[in-house]
């Protein structure tokens, strides 16, 4: 596996449900994102993982709650959604220390259906 | 606050001709400037960077921008479009040496054979 991936590509899940999100990325990258991206909306940064320690809290709701166990790792639990968090998440890494490059690599994302 | 504007909801350009898709950024502090393409059903991938040194920087699919400090300012060019590049291109600033990058809401390219 090359990149970033994340699993499962699609999620449909019910409002009660708890289901979790997985990412993992195979660059050697030491930080890890959290995106929000929905019909006609910017991109919105949710959470940011710096060598495994969370930087950026973006004001999201505790429904969401990240967990980052390594540096190639990175998962989004999720339980009592509501039908508007429902769109397409996307994981994605850079390098931010040494041999610093900004910018972020993207997985192909989770679409998410909350009913 | 950062901010960025894409004012063009989509730009539609004949295979061959040259295409602009712009940009402007507001940061308090060094902008670090990127363009990103997605693809359908894709995640977005980057095609190119200002962080510091010439204006003019040069990324992948022959794309490059211009980084203009006075009109803050970082549109996208490319000299002949393919079709292959019909796609959302989205512009991202990043304040310095801060996480938090700031997307625009996107572009859409429309390039007709």
């Amino acid at each position: 596996e090359t990149g970033v991936t994340q699993t499962p590509r699609h999620l449909v899940m019910g409002m009660t449900n708890k289901k979790s999100l997985k990412c993992e990325q195979h660059l050697g990258h030491n930080a890890m994102y959290w995106y929000k991206q929905s019909a006609k909306k910017p991109l919105e940064l949710m959470f940011v993982y710096s060598l495994e320690e969370r930087v950026e809290n973006n004001s999201v709701p505790s429904r969401f709650s990240p967990e980052c166990p390594n540096s190639s790792h990175l998962f989004l639990h999720l339980h009592t959604l509501q039908p508007e968090d429902s769109a397409l998440y996307l994981c994605a890494s850079s390098q931010d220390s040494q041999g610093m490059t900004y910018e972020q690599y993207f997985g192909p994302g989770t679409r998410l259906t909350v009913t | 606050a950062q901010s960025v504007a894409q004012p063009e909801d989509q730009v539609n350009v004949a295979e061959g001709n040259p295409l602009t898709v712009k940009c402007t950024y507001s940061v308090s502090g060094n902008p670090y400037l990127f363009w990103y393409v997605q693809y359908p059903n894709r995640g977005l991938q980057f095609l190119l960077k200002y962080i510091t040194g010439d204006n003019l920087v040069k990324g992948s699919y022959g794309f490059e921008a211009e980084f203009n400090k006075s009109q803050t300012s970082f549109h996208l060019k490319k000299p002949s479009a393919l079709v292959s590049a019909s796609a959302v291109n989205f512009c991202a600033v990043r304040d310095g040496g801060g996480f938090k990058t700031i997307f625009g809401a996107g572009t859409r390219l429309f390039v007709k054979a």
